[in-house]
């Protein structure tokens, strides 16, 4: 199956500081990819739609100047966590989709995570 | 709105089978996805159903009816690896995933 490919699988941060993750499709082009946070114990909550040569839509709470997503290229997009606080440690997994077949077959890839501590 | 209900957590034992539900209302709808996720990694997808019935694969089984807005995951011949949480995620009309807090499943020896 298609393999979505997120770097650094854990991260530790000063506060204040910036924090890149990254998030390729290895084996397929992904022209969306979506990014998640995920708190202990709680349900994925999508921060943002990242598409291919286009501004990310952001989901509604998400500052969209702390949380800067680039989708430069079909098979990259990267997150940054921008003067990062301890609030914003957390799980952070991104995620891409590939419709097929007029929605028939649909499936939705992720990425390992990373693991996001702010000291 | 949109929402997503399945229980909170069950037990199961070794060598038994399961069944998790889900019920589901959305904003149009495009699928059902049921992943699975150890604690403190990214979800693994396990099945999609896009039309009613059930879908086979292993161990795994997923059932969808559409008319209902309900799903289920049947895991058979259970194994101790299989203690996760096991999140049921339909798609709405935007192609978005919309989670759900997910079920924890025990496996008792």
């Amino acid at each position: 199956g298609a393999v979505v490919s997120q770097h650094p699988s854990r991260v530790i941060c000063k506060s204040g500081t910036s924090v890149k993750i990254e998030c390729r499709s290895l084996d397929f082009q992904a022209t969306t990819m979506f990014w998640y946070r995920q708190f202990p114990k709680q349900s994925l909550m999508l921060m943002a739609t990242s598409n291919e040569g286009s501004k990310a839509t952001y989901e509604q709470g998400v500052e969209k100047d702390k949380f800067l997503i680039n989708h430069a290229s079909l098979t990259l997009s990267t997150l940054t966590v921008t003067s990062a606080h301890p609030e914003d440690s957390s799980f952070y997994i991104c995620s891409a989709r590939i419709i097929r077949d007029r929605g028939l077959n649909t499936e939705a890839f992720f990425g390992q995570g990373t693991r996001l501590t702010v000291v | 709105g949109q929402n997503i209900d399945q229980p909170t957590e069950m037990t199961a034992t070794e060598g038994a089978i399961v069944q998790i539900n889900c019920t589901y209302q959305t904003s149009g709808f495009n699928g059902l996805f049921w992943y699975q996720q150890h604690a403190g990694e990214a979800p693994t997808f396990l099945s999609y159903n896009v039309l009613d019935g059930l879908e086979e694969k292993g161990r795994f089984s997923s059932f969808l009816s559409r008319s209902k807005g309900y799903s289920y995951l049947l895991l058979k011949e259970l194994q101790m690896k299989d203690s996760a949480s096991y999140l049921c995620a339909p798609m709405d009309s935007n192609y978005q995933l919309i989670w759900g807090a997910g079920t924890k499943l025990i496996i008792k020896p």
